[in-house]
């Protein structure tokens, strides 16, 4: 495999499920990154770590909270979400944090009923 | 903190014409710059980076410039096709490679 994978690609849920989402990077990378993307707004990014080390949490509400075991693996363990957290979910990975091209997997579609 | 405006939120062209979208941001300390396509319900697809040093990047029918001074960031497809139509997002990152992005414009070419 190559790029980076996300799973699952559609997840419903209820507000007090909790369920996580997983991204897998097969390019090397040291930097991963958390981005939400909402009907009608501009990325917003959530989350980044850099060589397994968080290294910034934009101000995201903890019913998120991410996980970074290695450099190829990110999660996003989600509960009791509410209905506006509906979005697309897509993980991204660079080189390391301060050099190069973001590349990005397929996305996530979330849905909090 | 940087703002990235993309304008048009949508253009509509007929098939074979060369067009340009248009990328602005607010702050000139900027890193670098990248051009990405996304299709509904998908992720993003790096299309074009260009460094902070750097004036202009070329791939295929695509032509992405850079004036930092302006805040100004171009995007030129020639000879659009049916298969270009999607969302052209505009990111800009700062020196921690954070990326901020415009809200994309809607391309549709006509065949």
């Amino acid at each position: 495999e190559t790029g980076v994978t996300q799973t699952p690609r559609h997840l419903v849920m209820g507000m007090t499920n909790k369920k996580s989402l997983k991204c897998e990077q097969h390019l090397g990378h040291n930097a991963m990154y958390w981005y939400k993307q909402s009907a009608k707004k501009p990325l917003e990014l959530m989350f980044v770590y850099n060589f397994k080390e968080q290294t910034e949490n934009n101000s995201v509400p903890s019913r998120f909270s991410p996980e970074c075991p290695n450099s190829s693996h990110l999660f996003l363990h989600l509960h009791t979400l509410q209905p506006e957290d509906s979005a697309l979910y897509l993980c991204a990975s660079s080189q390391e944090r301060r050099n190069g091209e973001l590349f990005f997997g397929e996305g996530s579609r979330l849905t909090v009923l | 903190k940087q703002e990235v405006t993309q304008i048009p939120a949508a253009l509509s062209v007929p098939e074979g014409e060369n067009l340009v979208l248009n990328c602005s941001f607010t702050d000139s300390a900027i890193y670098n710059l990248q051009w990405f396509r996304q299709d509904p319900g998908k992720g993003l697809t790096s299309l074009l980076l260009i460094q902070s040093s750097q004036r202009e990047q070329t791939s295929g029918r695509l032509n992405a410039s850079l004036d930092k001074s302006s805040g100004r960031s171009t995007l030129y497809i020639a000879a659009s096709q049916p298969g270009d139509s999607a969302t052209y997002l505009c990111a800009v990152g700062d020196n921690n490679n954070d990326m901020r992005f415009g809200a994309g414009t809607r391309l549709t070419v006509k065949p």
